[in-house]
């Protein structure tokens, strides 16, 4: 079973620039989750969607954080305009839909440097 | 607002140690606690706990869920270098959003 597809993997930006991320679901994940790794820290919960709708997005900065799910398979992430503390490892999970019991996977991650 | 909290934050240890690793909770709510291992990459899945006083079991990987006290301990036996990771600790809400902690740093020295 193919995992969890990120790109790109890493990312060199200066800030106030703008950058996109994007993920592809294991095929028939309903849940895509957005997570935000900052180095020494624990993944921290951006966006969450169930199919093309979003379930939670209480931590998503969004004055300057965007995401997408339009057709309900691949997301993508959007900062606009980036700062210096954007700089980390922003990972996408995707689980199967419904109640609990089931764990996420995760893709590889990208690692965003903010200059 | 609820959280999770893993202790110790980092561990040094010698190849053959025994380690016990710490996750507490403070949640209104609960439906899964899970374990997984971060080494230079994403996060791989080592055990899901859902019932309280049931030990999960993999090679020299251990972790039981004590839902009367809001905690989680993951041990893991004889280390070998091979176990230096970051290990993470999260927990499902009804929701299904996953809150983690900021994960215990594990160094196995030869």
């Amino acid at each position: 079973e193919a995992g969890v597809a990120q790109s790109p993997r890493y990312k060199i930006i200066e800030k106030r620039q703008s950058v996109a991320f994007w993920c592809n679901p294991i095929s028939g994940h309903a849940t895509l989750y957005w997570y935000q790794q900052i180095l020494g820290q624990g993944p921290k919960l951006l966006i969450q969607f169930q199919n093309n709708g979003v379930v939670d997005d209480s931590q998503l900065p969004k004055d300057r954080f965007s995401a997408e799910r339009l057709k309900g398979v691949d997301s993508t992430l959007k900062i606009q305009p980036a700062k210096l503390e954007d700089s980390a490892v922003y990972l996408c999970a995707s689980r199967v839909a419904g109640a609990g019991g089931n764990e996420q996977f995760f893709g590889p991650g990208t690692r965003l440097t903010v200059l | 607002e609820d959280k999770v909290v893993q202790s110790p934050l980092s561990l040094v240890v010698h190849e053959g140690d025994t380690v016990t690793l710490n996750c507490s909770y403070e949640v209104t709510n609960f439906r899964s606690l899970l374990w997984y291992k971060q080494e230079k990459k994403a996060p791989t899945f080592l055990f899901m706990l859902t019932s309280s006083g049931i030990e999960k079991k993999s090679g020299r990987l251990s972790s039981i869920l004590d839902k009367k006290e809001l905690f989680s301990i993951l041990n893991i036996t004889a280390t070998q270098t091979g176990d230096s990771a970051v290990y993470l600790c999260a927990v499902e809400f009804p929701g299904n959003q996953f809150y983690f902690g900021t994960g215990t740093s594990l160094t196995v020295i030869p």
